[in-house]
């Protein structure tokens, strides 16, 4: 089946230390996408890529770092300059601008804590 | 700059009624889509609805329809005959050019039997 992989469901951050969330999709779709969400709060737009070796800064991409290498992987490092990284991650996908009416496809998400 | 606004923070209907969510956007983009979300509380995102900035007829996905209003940059979700699993939070989102999609805060919809 074709899909969006996030790994660790669960991820625990020291102080000063940083962490990196895997996404890896299947559904050969150019465009991927990072968002966070606070408990109770929409999703925030970290980091998006249209295609390999390019991606832009979405509203809130202070103390994180992105790449994208691959077009299957999208990982997202989390880095000690960011100092309340607590909340659920989400990585997203979708097909490129030629097909704007598809949804984007959406991982089960990472939830950060600090240790 | 793109903007998403949900007004209703949270939600009442009472099961097999009607109920509206409601959503504006801001952007300068002419070509854009509008899309609705389902995030149960188990996490996921569930794709429910699309419309197209060039679409002249309003949406509609089974017990779900879009009330496309582009002069007054609204779009308004309709859940027609509430069931208990609808209880969810719901978001708008918007694509614009260059592939940025950006969400609205959500709403809250909670169904009572």
């Amino acid at each position: 089946d074709g899909g969006i992989t996030q790994s660790p469901k669960y991820l625990f951050r020291k102080e000063g230390q940083n962490v990196t969330l895997s996404c890896e999709q299947n559904l050969n779709h150019d465009a991927m996408y990072w968002y966070r969400q606070d408990p109770g709060q929409g999703l925030r737009l970290i980091y998006y890529s249209q295609i390999v070796n390019d991606f832009q800064k979405g509203d809130i991409a202070e103390g994180y770092s992105v790449s994208r290498e691959k077009k299957e992987s999208f990982p997202l490092t989390v880095t000690s300059a960011q100092k309340n990284p607590t909340a659920f991650y989400l990585c997203a996908s979708s097909v490129n601008r030629d097909y704007s009416n598809q949804p984007q496809h959406f991982g089960d998400g990472t939830r950060l804590s600090i240790l | 700059a793109q903007k998403i606004t949900q007004t209703q923070p949270g939600m009442f209907v009472q099961e097999k009624e009607a109920v509206t969510l409601d959503c504006t956007y801001d952007t300068s983009d002419q070509s854009y889509g509008l899309f609705w979300y389902k995030q149960p509380s188990s996490g996921e995102m569930i794709f429910l609805i699309y419309q197209g900035s060039y679409d002249e007829q309003n949406a509609t996905e089974g017990r779900y329809s879009l009330n496309f209003q582009k002069a007054r940059k609204s779009a308004n979700l309709v859940i027609s005959a509430s069931q208990l699993g609808d209880s969810a939070m719901y978001f708008c989102a918007m694509r614009g050019v260059y592939d940025k999609v950006i969400f609205g805060p959500g709403t809250s919809l909670s169904v009572i039997p």
